[in-house]
């Protein structure tokens, strides 16, 4: 079965720097791979969707990866600001519109 | 103002007892799911429907039921058969590949 493994449990910057979170999965590669934000005691909110067929995604400050060979995505927020500090989810498409999800890294952004 | 509503917020339940978490959408989407997520784990599928009556297995539905009678609804009833219910559960609805989740309900055994 599909394994999705996130960087780490916990990500610690200071506020300006760019965060980077790995997330890598074993076996098949999905069509596309998503990533959320889940601030505490509430859903997962979308933020990118990247296809296999697409090496790089932007959305303002966010930046995500693709890399099919080596089957990792990295997740970059820019000029990182404490209201970024959540909980970042990686999800892979299995089918009939069904994810598959990390555990999720916290990020938390120092002023 | 469209989303995803989950209902209640917090719930209790005694053992032995069946439950049932409300999830209602005013998105028009057709697929709906249930998510159960435990601290530090990721979301887990427990059932999902792709139309009104039909609804699919997901990686942990032993315990759990649904139905999808209407298109808006999809009720998640946690049996006593589910042997360690105490989660938060997530709904969502997909509109093509992006799932709009709902606020959770935290389901607590006491």
């Amino acid at each position: 079965s599909q394994k999705i493994e996130q960087n780490s449990e916990a990500l610690n910057i200071q506020e300006g720097k760019t965060a980077t979170l790995t997330c890598n999965y074993t076996n098949y590669s999905p069509a596309y791979l998503q990533w959320y934000r889940q601030d505490p005691g509430r859903g997962p909110v979308f933020l990118l969707l990247i296809r296999e067929n697409e090496k790089e995604k932007r959305k303002e400050r966010l930046k995500v990866t693709f890399d099919t060979t080596l089957k990792q995505s990295l997740f970059h927020i820019t000029a990182s600001q404490p209201a970024d500090s959540a909980t970042y989810l990686c999800a892979l498409e299995m089918g009939y519109s069904t994810l598959t999800f990390g555990k999720g890294t916290m990020l938390l952004v120092s002023p | 103002d469209g989303g995803i509503t989950q209902s209640p917020k917090y719930l209790f339940r005694k053992e032995g007892q069946n439950v049932t978490l409300s999830c209602e959408q005013n998105l028009n989407h057709d697929a709906m799911y249930w998510y159960r997520q435990d601290p530090g784990q990721g979301l887990r599928l427990i059932y999902y429907s792709q139309i009104v009556n039909d609804f699919q297995k997901g990686d942990i539905a032993e315990g759990y039921s649904v139905s999808r009678e209407k298109k808006e609804s999809f009720p998640l009833t946690v049996t006593s058969a589910q042997k360690n219910p105490t989660a938060f559960y997530l709904c969502a609805a997909n509109r093509g590949t992006e799932a709009f989740f709902g606020q959770g309900t935290r389901l607590t055994v006491v």
